[in-house]
């Protein structure tokens, strides 16, 4: 069956350091990786879409890769900040045209 | 201001009742969608209508049911055949088919007592 995974340890960082969070994915050929921003009681955000044609794709500070023979993206974010923190869910897309979510990654930037 | 609004944001229910989430756009999308988050899980598809007077079950429709009699309007109802209804809902949109980006509310947590 169809498989998302991110890490489900939180995961630490200074102020001012890169966070990078990972989502890895088995049993799937997506034809695009999408990634959104979810804080506490509230719904996700959109972020960023990257397409299987595509290695990487930059908002700003955010930058997504994306590597199809791995099934893997990366989502780092620069500069980081107490701002960032927050759960960081990937989505790709299945065979049925739907979204199909991982559990998210909680991120937390320290002062 | 364009978006996607769900009332209410918490809701109490006793065991054998059934309750009904709103959800409402204003984004003049035609796909709507129904999910519920679990901690540790990733969202899970109830119910997604791609058009008016149409829509389809997803990976955990049981003990759920949706009506989409307006474009604006996706109201969920958690029957008393859900077993385990504590959760959080969130409704979003998006412009055509589910693997397009998806705006969401700002959910309904539903807890049984």
């Amino acid at each position: 069956s169809q498989k998302i995974e991110q890490n489900s340890e939180a995961l630490n960082i200074q102020e001012g350091k890169t966070a990078t969070l990972t989502c890895n994915y088995t049993n799937y050929s997506p034809a695009y990786l999408q990634w959104y921003r979810q804080d506490p009681g509230r719904g996700p955000v959109f972020l960023l879409l990257i397409r299987e044609n595509e290695k990487e794709k930059r908002k700003e500070r955010l930058k997504v890769t994306f590597d199809t023979t791995l099934k893997q993206s990366l989502f780092h974010i620069t500069a980081s900040q107490p701002a960032d923190s927050a759960t960081y869910l990937c989505a790709l897309d299945d065979s049925n045209y739907q979204l199909i979510w991982g559990a998210g990654t909680k991120l937390i930037i320290k002062p | 201001d364009g978006g996607i609004t769900q009332s209410p944001k918490y809701l109490f229910r006793k065991e054998g009742q059934n309750v009904t989430l709103s959800c409402e756009q204003n984004l003049n999308h035609d796909a709507m969608y129904w999910y519920r988050q679990d901690p540790g899980q990733g969202l899970r598809l109830i119910y997604y209508s791609q058009i008016v007077n149409d829509f389809q079950k997803g990976d955990i429709a049981e003990g759920y049911s949706v009506s989409r009699e307006k474009k604006e309007s996706f109201p969920l109802t958690v029957t008393s055949a859900q077993k385990n209804p504590t959760a959080f809902y969130l409704c979003a949109s998006s412009i055509g088919s589910g693997s397009d980006t998806q705006y969401f509310g700002p959910g309904t947590r539903l807890t049984v007592l």
